[in-house]
């Protein structure tokens, strides 16, 4: 089976930097995606990381170990609108279906 | 179409009666899957068409699920006999070449009462 652990919650103020660390445990593994979700809306997809290291885009990053079965997604420069739910996914082999974590709700205060 | 389109938004029905919940994929992607999220919870893994293969259905949590796609484009999800415990937002993607990027529809909340 797989199984896929985040935090539940984290707040933080404008302009500050979040991360969210993801561990999992699969039988196979592919990849590992974020996705984002305001509350009411459909999920997006934000990044994904397939090899070891960092991957940039805008103020939003992920990291993946695959040694350590270890990934995270850092938001910088926090806004209001960056408020929502964050998941992690792994795929566990090319092509198959994302099994998705439990979300890490991220509240931006003023 | 533009995005994936899912209707009905919402759907209340009464406990013991069927629903079927229609996803429009993207024109043209192969991949569609469908999900449930519970409020407040992660995202559920229903069933997954690719192209002509045989769907994975090994997400269906019983026999009173069962979805089909024609023409591999538009899928039904059907719930037989639905109970509270069904109540969710059922989600549909889909995807092209990417299997790591679903384009999510808006879902259809369902409650049962």
């Amino acid at each position: 089976g797989q199984s896929l652990e985040q935090p539940s919650e984290v707040t933080a103020v404008e302009g500050a930097i979040v991360q969210i660390n993801c561990t999992y445990q699969t039988s196979g593994f592919y990849g590992l995606s974020w996705y984002q979700q305001h509350d009411g809306g459909a999920p997006t997809f934000l990044s994904y990381n397939a090899l070891d290291g960092l991957e940039e885009t805008g103020r939003f990053s992920s990291f993946l170990s695959r040694s350590d079965s270890y990934g995270y997604l850092l938001l910088q420069e926090l806004q209001m609108k960056d408020s929502a739910s964050y998941f992690c996914a792994v795929g566990k082999a090319a092509g198959n279906k994302l099994t998705f974590g439990g979300g890490t709700r991220v509240l931006v205060k003023p | 179409g533009a995005g994936v389109s899912q209707s009905p938004s919402n759907k209340v029905t009464e406990k013991g009666k069927d629903v079927e919940l229609r996803c429009d994929p993207i024109s043209g992607h192969t991949a569609l899957y469908w999900y449930r999220q519970s409020l407040g919870q992660g995202l559920e893994f229903l069933i997954y068409f690719q192209g002509n293969s045989a769907p994975d259905k090994s997400g269906l949590p019983s026999d009173r699920f069962s979805a089909e796609r024609t023409g591999g484009s538009v899928s039904t999800l059907t719930i037989q006999r639905t109970q509270q415990e069904d109540s969710a937002v059922y989600l549909c993607a889909s995807s092209l070449n990417r299997p790591e990027v679903y384009t999510f529809g808006s879902g259809t909340r369902l409650t049962v009462v």
